[in-house]
Formats: C-alpha cells, structure tokens, sequence
C-alpha cells in the first residue's frame, strides 16, 4: 500500500481533459508538504511534469497543470494526445516516515 | 548539461550484496545543495524512494530498508554507490539514480535505470 493513494488508471479520448488525483495524510499532503508529479513513459526513467504542486519545468506544454487542496492534489491534463499515454505518479515527502513517498501510480491510456 | 548513468550487476544471487554505482556529470556533490538519491521500481509496480546523500555527506534512508541499505560518494571520481545486503527475489527492480536539491523534495534529473534480477 502506498502512503500516497491514486486511481490505478483513467482513460479518455483525443483533446479531452482527464484529471488524476493523489490523496495523502496530514503528514505529507496535509502538513503543507508540495506534491510532485511525474510522467513514465513505457521502458523509461520518470519525469518530472509538475513541481511544488503547481510548476512546470521549462518544455513541459502548458496542457499539463497541477492543483492542491488539504490533504489531496490532482494533475490536469487537457487537450488529450495519443502521446500522453504513460504511467503518471505523484511524490511527496511523509515527515512522520522521515522519507520521500510516491504514489501507486496511474496508467493513463487515450482511447 | 545535468546526466547521470547507472552502473552494476544485472544479476545477483539471494542472500548476496547489491553494489551499485551511479556516475554524474554536469553537477558537482560538493556544491552546497546537491543531493543523489536511489529510487527502485519492481517490474509493473510503483517507484520506492531508497536512500539520498547530500554535499555535506548527510544521509538519508527509507525506514523500511534502513538496516540493509548504505550509501556513500566520491566526489573526486562524481560518483555515488549504493549497497543493499542480502538480497531476495523481491528485490527484483529497476534502480535508479537521480539529482535532487535540498530543500526542494523531488527528483529533477534521473538516469536511465538498471534493471536488477535475484535469482538463483
């Protein structure tokens, strides 16, 4: 079990807007610990999509935006492309583990 | 140009120690910030934050491995080596290494991953 908890996968079609969602604790999330999100692409290493809850890096498209409220956080994805389809995983730090925490993460296929 | 590569056994057997080692380039472990963490992924299952050291030799592990697990770097050579001690099936993963920066809590740069068997 992870100690941040995600939907195992979520689906849409072309140019549609899917959300996936990250719940945590007080001791992460809701401590006011940032949320992180990655993108896996199959057989790759993860990327970074989304820092301190809301920032992109530099060349990620602005398709991509993350939110935080209490003790959950969610990626947006809009404009949906064959592309995106990849495992995506939120991270966090847990201060009562002492350790940084990922999500189970979740599989993202367009239909 | 921020990369970092790891490098080890693909194969060990069970009861055995795990010694692997990532090499950076672009940054350096002795300036003030820097850290290099280990994270693994079993085959089809989720990323597992294992252990982080920073510039000023500062260490931190995953409670859950804490006992089998060490971390130590050179930064004469920019590399950082991991050691895990007697290794299961279980263990199976993929490793990575990856730059983090104190203060921050996440992972901007990874390397590839090497993927580890235990088996005998």
């Amino acid at each position: 079990q992870s100690v941040l908890t995600q939907p195992p996968s979520v689906s849409g079609a072309p140019g549609q807007r899917v959300t996936i969602s990250c719940t945590g604790s007080r001791s992460n999330i809701g401590a006011g610990l940032d949320i992180h999100w990655y993108q896996q692409l199959p057989g790759t290493a993860p990327k970074v999509l989304i820092y301190g809850n809301t920032n992109r890096p530099s060349g990620v498209p602005d398709r991509f935006s993350g939110s935080k409220s209490g003790t959950s956080a969610s990626l947006a994805i809009t404009g949906l492309q064959a592309e995106d389809e990849a495992d995506y995983y939120c991270q966090s730090y847990d201060s009562s583990l002492g350790a940084w925490v990922f999500g189970g993460g979740t599989k993202l296929t367009v239909l | 140009q921020i990369t970092l590569k790891e490098s080890g056994p693909t194969l060990v057997k069970p009861t055995q120690t795990l010694t692997l080692t990532c090499t950076f380039s672009g940054f350096s472990l002795s300036s003030h910030g820097v850290g290099v963490d280990w994270i693994r992924q079993p085959p089809g299952k989720a990323l597992e934050w294992l252990a982080l050291i920073y510039w000023d030799d500062d260490r931190r592990y995953n409670p859950s491995l804490k006992s089998r697990v060490t971390i130590n770097k050179d930064t004469s050579k920019n590399q950082v080596v991991l050691t895990m001690t007697n290794m299961d099936p279980v263990d199976t993963a993929t490793y990575f290494c990856a730059h983090s920066t104190f203060g921050e809590l996440y992972f901007d740069y990874w390397g590839q991953g090497i993927l580890v068997t235990v088996s005998s």
